[in-house]
């Protein structure tokens, strides 16, 4: 069974602070994706990844990075944080096959104050 | 610019009778399109997919209907049980993608199953 793993269920930081969500999926998969959940808009593509080191924007880039020096490990970095990227953050993996499902964390909710 | 509508926040259905969940796409290049649950607090698990050369899919109580020409497509459940209260989600794979699996999801519909 897929098991994707993000290091916080909640997060507290203030405007300004660089902040670390970490992703881990444990089945080898070759893609994975950061994607925010906001009331009324859906889930929306930050960034994704089809292989390491390999990266691209999703929808909503402006204000986050990412990094994937593994297979495995998925980081987001939001390098200033703003009140309007408070949110949930759900990440994903997924076999590199079109139409394969997407497997996705519990998520981590951020606040940012 | 929605490309994935889903334009009923929410439904309301009795336990026991059939919860249809509708979803609207303008892309008519997508290829897969699959549904998502999600529970409060917890992640979208997947529930049942459907390709672009298919009309219907049947899992179980689910099943999806593609209509292409109308670029709609909705999923059934039947009969609905007071656990299948949740968010789901419409997503179609993005061929703007290319190789890769990018999905575009919905803003989802938000299902009550009365008991």
């Amino acid at each position: 069974d897929v098991k994707v793993t993000q290091s916080s269920r909640y997060l507290v930081k203030r405007t300004g602070e660089k902040v670390f969500l970490e992703c881990v999926q444990d089945m080898d998969h070759e893609n994975m994706f950061w994607y925010r959940q906001d009331p009324g808009l859906g889930l929306r593509l930050i960034y994704f990844s089809y292989d390491v080191k390999m990266k691209e924007k999703g929808d909503i880039p402006e204000g986050y990075s990412v990094s994937r020096e593994k297979k495995e490990r998925f980081s987001l970095i939001l390098e200033s944080a703003s009140t309007n990227q408070t949110s949930m953050y759900l990440c994903a993996s997924s076999l590199r096959d079109r139409g394969s499902p997407l497997h996705f964390g519990n998520g981590t909710r951020l606040t940012v104050t | 610019d929605q490309q994935v509508k889903q334009n009923s926040p929410s439904l309301s259905v009795q336990e026991g009778r059939i919860s249809i969940l509708n979803c609207d796409y303008t892309n008519s290049m997508f290829d897969y399109f699959l549904w998502y649950k999600k529970y409060p607090a917890e992640g979208p698990t997947f529930l049942i997919s459907i390709s672009s050369i298919k009309d219907k899919n049947e899992d179980g109580r689910f099943t999806v209907f593609l209509n292409k020409s109308a670029k709609h497509l909705s999923l059934h459940i039947v009969p609905s049980q007071p656990g299948d209260s949740a968010v789901y989600f419409c997503a179609a794979s993005d061929p703007g993608g290319g190789a890769t699996n990018k999905l575009i999801f919905g803003t989802g519909t938000l299902l009550a199953v009365q008991p």
